[in-house]
């Protein structure tokens, strides 16, 4: 599975847009670009996935460049629980496929 | 929304002993998993499991460690000797296959004294 790079942690404006980005640019065409986020010790909690379109659900939308080499986690409007430590994570699709958790971004919403 | 469950939330357990931890995955799902997370570490993959037998495994899972669904519902995770670097969130995961995602429980805190 491609590796991704995230940055460490952002702030982000109780209101506003909160955009999270990732690299893979490493990414293949059998990859799936997902997001996970995880609020304190809880499990990881899915938010979306893609391909290569723009995907959009009602938790956020997923934005992937033409190239595939980067994609970007949008929060519309960020609350304060919306803050958690987000995982962008590429993955190989096959049925039993694991995946692979890296350090993520911390999103960090501020009043 | 259907969800992942996890019994217990918190366990906690003398060294060498054995520990059994629970999951109820969704319904309609056919993959399962076990992850890890160390405190203040990342998530880490442990086992996966598909009809009825072990897909795939990782070197943290090792022959203290064993998967079985007893029945239609439950898949469990057994750790037959604990250590005190198994103290860990354990977390379950399911999905339907192919591109779907994985769902995750709540996970189980295990801490060994």
């Amino acid at each position: 599975d491609a590796k991704t790079t995230q940055p460490p942690s952002m702030d982000c404006a109780e209101g506003r847009a909160a955009n999270l980005p990732c690299n893979h640019s490493t990414i293949s065409g059998n990859e799936y670009v997902y997001w996970y986020r995880q609020i304190h010790s809880q499990g990881p909690q899915y938010i979306i996935h893609g391909l290569k379109n723009n995907e959009t659900n009602e938790m956020a939308s997923l934005i992937i460049t033409e190239d595939r080499k980067s994609s970007t986690l949008i929060l519309p409007h960020a609350t304060l629980r919306d803050t958690a430590v987000y995982y962008c994570i590429v993955r190989v699709v096959y049925n039993f496929n694991k995946f692979y958790f890296g350090s993520g971004t911390k999103l960090n919403v501020k009043p | 929304e259907p969800e992942v469950t996890q019994t217990p939330s918190h366990q906690v357990t003398q060294m060498g002993q054995e520990v059994i931890l629970r999951c109820v995955p969704i319904s309609n799902h056919l993959y399962f998993y076990w992850y890890r997370q160390i405190l203040g570490q990342k998530v880490e993959f442990l086992v996966s499991f598909y009809n009825n037998e072990i897909s795939e495994k990782s070197e943290i899972f090792d022959d203290q460690f064993s998967v079985e669904r007893p029945d239609g519902s439950n898949f469990t995770l057994k750790i037959r000797s604990t250590k005190l670097e198994d103290s860990a969130m354990y977390f379950c995961a399911s999905h339907t296959g192919g591109n779907q995602p994985q769902h995750f429980g709540d996970g189980t805190r295990l801490s060994i004294l």
